[in-house]
This record gives structure tokens, C-alpha cells and sequence, in this order.
């Protein structure tokens, strides 16, 4: 059965360095999501993605986060200068619908 | 802005028992599309049962049932015959039809199974 895979599955960062976290989705899915879900609280919508444009980002997805879909399977999203408050398990989704959003395994960044 | 609620941290049974998992949620919206997803502890999201709002019937996925009360706005997962595999933390999540689809996720429901 198809999945969506993510890598790294853990990655460790020193506060202000670039961090990109990629993003297998399923290969016909057409909607692509990233959430975050810092430890022990719930999970965060950050922005959806479709026909190559941001369609909804959410107030965490401020300047220093940006998503690229480079070559038509990858889907990233770029920290360009992280924080501690960036430590967090960072999800991908995607969809063929738009409806029912499948997930990856996460990554886990942790800022130091 | 939508919310969603789970008023239940935790919650325990032992195996084989049936147990229900509560949500409810606030929109003005009068469509849209309310989902469970699991959690175990491998960390990762798996779907679980989705329900349209339009639709009055009860969605059902094998032991998983929920039942919809559209006017209270309420949302609740019934897991029948509970397995240990059953063990994780349950979101509940809506979403709206119309815009970009983002989930909105409760603060989830851990749920532990012991045989």
C-alpha cells in the first residue's frame, strides 16, 4: 500500500542554522500539508499546498518557514534560521481529494 | 474559527471491553468533515474513521464506530471488542469543505488498553 515517507526521521540543529525537513507523498495525491505537533500538546496546522502555490498557511507559518515542491515527487519545508521553540515533530500529509489527508511518520527537530 | 474539544486525557479499559472516546466541536459552518486518527506510539498519524455531515448515517470501519450528533455538535469514536493494538492517542479532527482543507485537531484522548 502506498505511503508517504519523510526524512530525516530525526534531526538535531543548533539554534540559527537552516533546517529542511522532505517529504515523499503518495505519487498521485495532488494536496500536500505540513503540521507540527510539539511534545504532549496537540497537532498544528502549518500549510497546505496545492498546483505548485501555498493555498492556506497558518499564523506559526511565519517568514522563516517556506515549502517547495522541487521535482514533482519531493515536497519540503525550510526553517531558515530555527528557534528552540522549533523543536517539534513535523508531519506531512497529503491527499487526493483534499478530504482524507494521509501521514507520514514525522521528523523530529530538536533545537539546541 | 473552528474547535474542537476531547475532555477525556485518558481514559482505560481492559482488553475486549468497549469503550468511547467523546469530541465535540464549534463551527458555523454547516458543511464539513469530521475525522479520528490514531496516534500509537511509533508517533505516527493513521486515519481511522471519517464522517461527511451532510450524511445522517454513522460511519463504521470494522470494530470502529462513531456516532454523529449533528445539532449538539458532538462526535464520539465507539472501539468495540478492544485490542491491545488498540493502545494510542486519538485525535479528533474536523475539517471545513469549503477552503483549503486544513484538520483541526482536539488535544487528544490517550487510550490504554491492558489485557
Amino acid at each position: 500500500e502506498p505511503e508517504v515517507t519523510q526524512t530525516p526521521s530525526h534531526q538535531v540543529t543548533q539554534m540559527g542554522q537552516e533546517v529542511i525537513l522532505r517529504c515523499v507523498p503518495i505519487s498521485n495525491h495532488l494536496y500536500f500539508y505540513w503540521y507540527r505537533q510539539i511534545l504532549g500538546q496537540k497537532v498544528e496546522f502549518l500549510v497546505s499546498f496545492y498546483n505548485n502555490e501555498i493555498s492556506e498557511k497558518s499564523e506559526i507559518f511565519d517568514d522563516q518557514f517556506s515549502v517547495e515542491r522541487p521535482d514533482g515527487s519531493n515536497f519540503t519545508l525550510k526553517i531558515r534560521s530555527t528557534k528552540l521553540e522549533d523543536s517539534a515533530m513535523y508531519f506531512c500529509a497529503s491527499s487526493f481529494t483534499g478530504f482524507e489527508q494521509y501521514f507520514g511518520p514525522g521528523t523530529r527537530l530538536t533545537v539546541t | 474559527a473552528q474547535t474542537v474539544t476531547q475532555s477525556q486525557p485518558e481514559m482505560s479499559v481492559q482488553e475486549a471491553e468497549t469503550v468511547t472516546l467523546s469530541c465535540t466541536y464549534d463551527t458555523s459552518e454547516s458543511n464539513y468533515y469530521l475525522f479520528w486518527y490514531k496516534q500509537p506510539p511509533s508517533r505516527q498519524m493513521i486515519l481511522v474513521i471519517r464522517q461527511e455531515a451532510y450524511k445522517q448515517q454513522n460511519a463504521t470501519e470494522n470494530r470502529f464506530s462513531v456516532n454523529f450528533q449533528k445539532a449538539a455538535k458532538s462526535f464520539s469514536l465507539k472501539i468495540s471488542d478492544s485490542q491491545l493494538g488498540d493502545t494510542a492517542m486519538y485525535f479528533c479532527a474536523f475539517m471545513k469543505v469549503q477552503g483549503a482543507q486544513k484538520l483541526v485537531f482536539g488535544q487528544g484522548t490517550r487510550l490504554t488498553i491492558n489485557p
